[in-house]
C-alpha cells in the first residue's frame, strides 16, 4: 500500500532535549512538507522540500531543522530552541500539478 | 485580511439536511483549490479538488467563484459520519510552495 508513515504516534520529552520525528513516503512524490497544528488552529508550515538535498523554510521554521537525504524520507528535528514545541506535527507529500497534498497520521509531541 | 478565511462554525444540522460552507481567499492569482476533511485528532484527508466548472462527487459538490474569490462545498443528505472539520486549501502560486490552509469549519450532524 502506498502512503505516508510517521512515527512515533505519541512522543514525550523533557524540556531542553532535541527530538526527531520520522516521516517516510512510498508515493514517489518529489515534494514533502512539515506542518504544525495547535488546538483549534489551522496548519502552519514549518519546512518544505521540493527535491532531494534541498529544503526551504516555511512560516514558522525557528527552532526546527530538517534534512532530505533520500526522496522517501524527510525527518524533522525539534530543537531545544523551539519555545512551544508541544503540538500535533503532520508530514505531507505532493507531486505534479495541482499539487494536492497527502498527509501522514501525525505525531503528537508533548514537552514538559 | 487573512489569505484564506472560513467560518469556524460549528454548524449543527440534522441528519438528511443540506449544508453549505464557503471559503474566501485573498490572492486573485491563486491557481488551485481543495477541500479536506479532518476528523478529531486525525490527519486531514483530501475530500475533493475544486475545478473552475464546479464538480460533484456523490453527495458533495464543490464550486469556485473567481470573480468573488470564494469556493464552496455543498453536502446533501448529511450523514452522522459527515461530522468533521472541513478545511479549505488554496494553492496561491501554482507550485509546491504557498499552499495555504484555512482554519476549518466544524460540522456536527445530529440524529
Amino acid at each position: 500500500d502506498g502512503g505516508i508513515t510517521q512515527s512515533p504516534k505519541y512522543l514525550f520529552r523533557k524540556e531542553g532535549q532535541n527530538v526527531t520525528l520520522s516521516c517516510e513516503q512510498n508515493l514517489n512524490h518529489d515534494a514533502m512538507y512539515w506542518y504544525r497544528q495547535d488546538p483549534g488552529q489551522g496548519l502552519r508550515l514549518i519546512y518544505y522540500s521540493q527535491i532531494v538535498n534541498d529544503f526551504q523554510k516555511g512560516d514558522i521554521a525557528e527552532g526546527y531543522s530538517v534534512s532530505r537525504e533520500k526522496k522517501e524520507s524527510f525527518p524533522l528535528t525539534v530543537t531545544s530552541a523551539q519555545k512551544n514545541p508541544t503540538a500535533f506535527y503532520l508530514c505531507a507529500s505532493s507531486n505534479r500539478p495541482p499539487f494536492e497534498q497527502y498527509f501522514g497520521p501525525g505525531t503528537r509531541l508533548t514537552v514538559t | 485580511r487573512k489569505e484564506v478565511e472560513q467560518d469556524p462554525g460549528p454548524f449543527n444540522v440534522p441528519e438528511g439536511a443540506t449544508v453549505a460552507f464557503n471559503c474566501t481567499y485573498s490572492n486573485s492569482a491563486s491557481q488551485s483549490f481543495f477541500w479536506y476533511r479532518q476528523d478529531c485528532r486525525k490527519e486531514p484527508k483530501l475530500l475533493m479538488s475544486v475545478y473552475s466548472s464546479g464538480n460533484e462527487d456523490g453527495r458533495f459538490t464543490a464550486q469556485l467563484n473567481r470573480a468573488s474569490q470564494y469556493i464552496s462545498l455543498l453536502i446533501r443528505d448529511s450523514k452522522l459520519s459527515d461530522s468533521a472539520t472541513y478545511l479549505c486549501v488554496v494553492n496561491q502560486s501554482g507550485g509546491y510552495q504557498k499552499v495555504t490552509f484555512g482554519t476549518g469549519t466544524k460540522l456536527q450532524v445530529i440524529p
